[in-house]
């Protein structure tokens, strides 16, 4: 199975704040790299896929890039309600894998 | 609008079996494959499989195989996950999802989650 690196696992950040999260395949996946944002109680939010292609609705303030083994997820300018756990995923191989998670605390 | 709506908790014993249950609106239910997906305490989530409710097709993790049954009704629009011989290490919340393109992509909406805990 294709293994998912994430990193960090947590940060603390203010409002406002530049956010980075990478993600690392054990193999390369192309762009088959999809980013969602998880806030305990609620229902995992799909923000990107394909890298770098950003799910209707989400707002413009996140952002993603890479491709092969290494890819990113950006907020840019963070605001209060992304206070949560992000996770990348890999579909580039019939067995879907998740990263370990980054969680985005104040 | 796009929803999916999963059963309640369960409390099961080991060596039992949970059937959850997953039931969806807002589009055309046998055009996607619903992915099963849990996340137990402290630990990434893990893909457990999907269906095809268009033929019944089903795809699963090999840690799964011969524990886990998915299945779905057309007719309610609704799908299906058993999973059998339950230990403590099934505990988790587990999830359903419609897939993002129609045939095994990944999730784009998720279910509310539904928690399993094992437990004697």
């Amino acid at each position: 199975a294709i293994q998912m690196t994430q990193s960090p696992s947590s940060l603390s950040a203010s409002v406002g704040d530049r956010v980075t999260i990478t993600c690392r395949a054990s193999q390369a996946i192309r762009d088959t790299l999809v980013w969602y944002q998880h806030i305990p109680g609620k229902a995992p939010r799909l923000l990107i896929y394909s890298a770098s292609t950003l799910q209707s609705g989400v707002p413009s303030r996140f952002s993603g890039s890479g491709s092969g083994t290494d890819f990113t997820l950006t907020i840019s300018g963070l605001q209060p309600e992304d206070f949560a756990t992000y996770y990348c995923l890999q579909e580039y191989d019939d067995f879907l894998t998740f990263g370990g998670g980054t969680k985005v605390e104040i | 609008q796009v929803q999916l709506v999963q059963s309640g908790a369960e409390v099961k014993q080991p060596g039992a079996s949970v059937r959850l249950s997953c039931r969806t609106s807002g589009f055309t239910f046998i055009n996607y494959v619903v992915h099963w997906v849990r996340q137990a305490p402290g630990q990434r989530p893990q893909w457990l499989g999907w269906i095809n409710p268009a033929n019944g097709n089903t795809r699963s993790s090999e840690k799964f195989q011969g524990r886990l049954r998915l299945t779905s009704d057309t007719s309610a629009d609704t799908a299906y996950m058993e999973l059998s011989s339950l230990t403590s290490e099934d505990t988790a919340v587990y999830y359903c999802a419609k897939d993002r393109v129609g045939v095994a992509s990944s999730p784009d909406h998720w279910g509310q989650g539904t928690p399993v805990i094992v437990s004697s």
